[in-house]
């Protein structure tokens, strides 16, 4: 079954407690996602990446890394969480490095809490 | 960023009733994309504009691409409850091809 998978789909954590959320595609995309969604703010791009080794910053990416280095995976990392990055979050995929525009596929949403 | 204007922010209405939700923006859009999220889940694509003036149809669900190219209609027809969720518009314009721009979402309540 074609799927983003995306773990854990709950995660409460503390302060500065470095963690990693890792999103998997099977669909061979190229182009992979980060959003965060916000009551009131809609879903709002951390960072993406059009293709292997190539990552970019979308609107929100202080206090956020990425990588992907292969194809299927685009974990999401946060070095020293802090409580405003509690947060839905949600990965998202694509067939071709023409971006989002073409139909982009989301996982099923991981919901973090920072104590 | 730059976000888009969606409204209205929630509708309260009745089963077998028809929707209308909209989108605009202060700059031209080359894309206009409607997505519907479902309670739990992440949103899911219903339908993508690509053209100016273009109209096209889901099932019940209709969206058009304003002549304008600043903004995006979407209609539902005689509502059912499976209705329900939150509704996004988004885009892209010519700052980027590689980021989607979002509204902030329209919630669609169904009265028993």
């Amino acid at each position: 079954e074609a799927q983003v998978t995306q773990n854990p789909r709950y995660l409460i954590t503390v302060t500065g407690k470095k963690l990693t959320v890792t999103c998997s595609q099977n669909m061979n995309h190229e182009y992979m996602s980060w959003y965060r969604q916000d009551p009131g703010l809609g879903l709002r791009q951390i960072y993406y990446s059009m293709n292997v080794e190539v990552t970019d910053k979308g609107d929100v990416p202080e206090g956020y890394k990425v990588s992907r280095k292969e194809k299927r995976n685009f974990p999401l990392i946060l070095e020293s969480p802090s409580p405003n990055q509690t947060s839905l979050y949600f990965c998202a995929s694509s067939l071709e490095a023409g971006g989002p525009q073409e139909t982009q596929y989301f996982g099923p949403g991981t919901r973090l809490l920072v104590l | 960023g730059q976000q888009l204007n969606q409204s209205p922010q929630s509708m309260f209405i009745q089963e077998g009733e028809d929707v209308s939700m909209n989108c605009t923006s202060s700059s031209i859009f080359n894309t206009w994309l409607w997505y519907k999220q479902d309670p739990g889940e992440g949103p899911v694509l219903l339908i993508a504009l690509y053209k100016a003036g273009e109209l096209t149809s889901n099932g019940r669900l209709t969206a058009q691409f304003g002549i304008t190219r600043k903004d995006s209609f979407l209609n539902i027809s005689a509502s059912i409850p499976s209705d329900v969720g939150i509704y996004f518009c988004a885009g892209t314009n010519g700052d980027s091809n590689y980021q989607l721009i979002w509204g902030a979402g329209t919630k669609l309540i169904i009265k028993p």
